[in-house]
């Protein structure tokens, strides 16, 4: 099956720094990836669509000053977390849809990126 | 607009015992629907998928859903429960499109010994 691949898995930070966590799509082409935070023991809540080669989307809420994305090829989104504070800790996951996945609507998901801001 | 509610956040099974989570939605088109495993600390693995085929689906560990749209649910099952299947599941609904995912909160396995 289809493989991505979250990096890093744990990342602890200072408060005011910045963060990168990249999400790769190893043995498929991903033109859309998706990046979801969640908190401890609830769902997965989408923060935004990237899209190859163009600006992401980002849903009601999310700072896209904050959360920076980047899509700049088919197997690579990263997210940046912009000037991190303690609120912003948690878990982020991303997900990819290959292009058979555009018709069944199947993501693949990374493991996910602990982030701990101190 | 989609949704979807899984009800009980919380399932308590003991080893060998029926698996039954259950799951409703919402959806004014056709839907594609979706069970998903997550584990402490990782990303979600796709246990089994409706695409509008077959409304019984088998999954991977044992695991099957029924798609029942006279009653809106797509519940998993799993004849009998293993250590291993403590895990976190969440149902998803998506449309025909695939452009968006909606997923339900949630419900925690616990399988006790």
């Amino acid at each position: 099956g289809a493989v991505v691949s979250q990096h890093p898995s744990w990342v602890i930070c200072k408060s005011g720094t910045s963060v990168k966590i990249e999400c790769r799509s190893l043995d498929f082409q991903a033109t859309t990836m998706f990046w979801y935070r969640q908190f401890p023991k609830q769902s997965l809540m989408l923060m935004a669509t990237s899209n190859e080669g163009s600006k992401a989307t980002y849903e009601q809420g999310v700072e896209k000053d904050k959360f920076l994305i980047n899509h700049a090829s088919l197997t690579l989104s990263t997210l940046t977390v912009t000037s991190a504070h303690p609120e912003d800790s948690s878990f982020y996951i991303c997900s990819a849809r290959s292009a058979s996945g555009r018709i069944s609507g199947e993501l693949f998901f990374g493991e996910g990126s602990r982030l701990t801001v101190l | 607009a989609q949704s979807v509610t899984q009800l009980g956040s919380h399932v308590s099974v003991s080893e060998g015992a029926l698996v039954l989570l259950r799951c409703n939605y919402s959806s004014s088109v056709p839907p594609y629907l979706f069970w998903y495993v997550q584990y402490p600390n990782q990303g979600l693995q796709l246990l089994l998928k409706y695409t509008s085929a077959a409304t019984l689906v088998k999954g991977i560990n044992g695991f099957e859903a029924e798609f029942k749209k006279s009653e809106t649910s797509f519940h998993l099952t799993k004849p009998s429960a293993h250590m291993s299947d403590a895990a976190e599941y969440f149902c998803a609904v998506s449309d025909t499109g695939g452009f968006k995912t909606i997923f339900g909160a949630g419900t925690r396995l616990f399988v006790k010994a």
